[in-house]
Formats: structure tokens, C-alpha cells, sequence
């Protein structure tokens, strides 16, 4: 079974600030990485996902995420923070070959955003 | 196009009790999922249908959790009796391999309490 690792359940930045939310994932095959936004009585959202052989990933709202094999990392950015942003974020993996299959999801970080 | 639709939103009972959650996916997608969100944690996957059948079921509690969706559209999640520690919010999602998809798409959830 794959297993996603998020560091920091609550991450807080000034309005402008850099956002940056870790995941990482421990599986000997890389598999295929999402992020998801929930905001507040919402569903999920995907922000966005890596499947390819491209490691810099660009998604919705401005964030984007690089994967490195390496460090069995995909960590989420965003340049500058808006108060919009405010939400919490979700790391996911699955299985590689398969992007509806099970998705297994980490515990979440909670970011919130400061005027 | 209307998104995944999940009733009822909210729901109280006390424990022993039935409840019975209802889910229509979005229009078309032929396999739909139900997920588990415990309070400060990451969804788990329950149940993965495609069209009519189970297809992976092996996280859904069977001595007091049912799913069924007996037409391959709507599809129900119950419990029976329920427990204190089933207060989670319950998640589907759903998806369509068609025109290339492979994003899984979430209704706002379940918020389940059990007194």
C-alpha cells in the first residue's frame, strides 16, 4: 500500500508570502501524486497531479508542484498567498498506471492565510 | 453540469441506530467511490464500483457496513448498527475513463454524528 506523509498539520503565511506544503511518499515505484483542496461543507477539489515524465507540475490558482525522485517529495507552492488561498490541502497517491483507482490520501495541512 | 450530489448533508443519531447515505455521481461516470473522513485525517477509501460491481471493497467494515448500487447510477452506504466511532464525514466521488478522464470528482460529503 502506498503511504503519503504531509509535515505540518497547520501551516500560516502573511497575504504575498510564499506557500509551500510538504508531501512525501514512501514507495519503492513512484506512483502517480495528486493535490486536492477542500474548502469549508465543500467536496475535494483537484489542484493538480503528476503522471508524466514532467516533474514541475502547474495546476489551478496559481500553485504548482515539483516531483523529485530523489526525496520521494511533491511538494506544493505558491508564490504568493491570497486570502482565498485559506483551505486545507491534501496530498494523494495512487497506484502508478491507474488514476482512478484507490487514492490514499495523507492527514492534511490546514493553511491559513494572515491580512 | 451539475457535480456529484450527496444527502442528506447532515446527520444525527444515536448509536444502534440505522443510517443510510445516498449518492448520485456525476452524470455518466461509471465508477463511483465511498470514502471515509475521520476528523483530522485523510479520506480512506470504503468501496470502489465500477458500473454495478464491487471491485474493490476490502476497507468497507462488512459486519455492519453495506453499500449497494444496484443500477450502476445512484448508490446507497449503510450502517446498521451505527457506533460512536462512525462520526466521520462520509465522501463519494465519482469518474469516467471516457474522453480520456482520469480525475476523480467529489461530492461536499456526509457529516455523520453519533450520540
Amino acid at each position: 500500500a502506498q503511504s503519503v506523509t504531509q509535515l505540518g498539520s497547520h501551516v500560516s503565511v502573511s497575504e504575498g508570502a510564499l506557500v509551500l506544503l510538504r508531501c512525501n511518499y514512501s514507495s519503492s515505484v513512484p506512483p502517480y501524486l495528486f493535490w486536492y483542496v477542500q474548502y469549508p461543507n465543500q467536496g475535494l477539489q483537484l489542484l493538480l497531479k503528476y503522471t508524466s515524465a514532467a516533474t514541475l507540475v502547474k495546476g489551478i490558482n496559481g500553485f504548482e508542484a515539483e516531483f523529485k525522485k530523489s526525496e520521494t517529495s511533491f511538494h506544493l507552492t505558491k508564490p504568493s498567498a491570497h486570502m482565498s488561498d485559506a483551505a486545507e490541502y491534501f496530498c494523494a497517491a495512487s497506484v502508478r498506471g491507474s488514476t482512478l483507482g484507490r487514492l490514499y490520501f495523507g492527514r492534511g495541512t490546514q493553511l491559513t492565510v494572515w491580512p | 453540469e451539475a457535480g456529484v450530489v450527496q444527502s442528506p448533508r447532515y446527520k444525527i443519531i444515536e448509536k444502534k441506530q440505522p443510517v443510510a447515505f445516498w449518492c448520485n455521481p456525476i452524470s455518466g461516470h461509471n465508477t463511483l467511490y465511498w470514502y471515509l473522513q475521520n476528523l483530522g485525517q485523510g479520506p480512506e477509501l470504503l468501496i470502489r464500483y465500477e458500473n454495478e460491481e464491487a471491485v474493490d471493497d476490502s476497507q468497507l467494515p462488512k459486519d455492519r457496513f453495506s453499500a449497494e448500487r444496484l443500477k450502476g447510477v445512484d448508490s446507497t452506504l449503510k450502517i446498521q448498527p451505527a457506533e460512536l466511532g462512525d462520526s466521520a464525514v462520509y465522501l463519494c466521488a465519482s469518474s469516467t475513463r471516457d474522453s480520456g478522464g482520469d480525475e476523480q470528482f467529489f461530492g461536499p460529503g456526509t457529516r455523520l454524528t453519533v450520540l
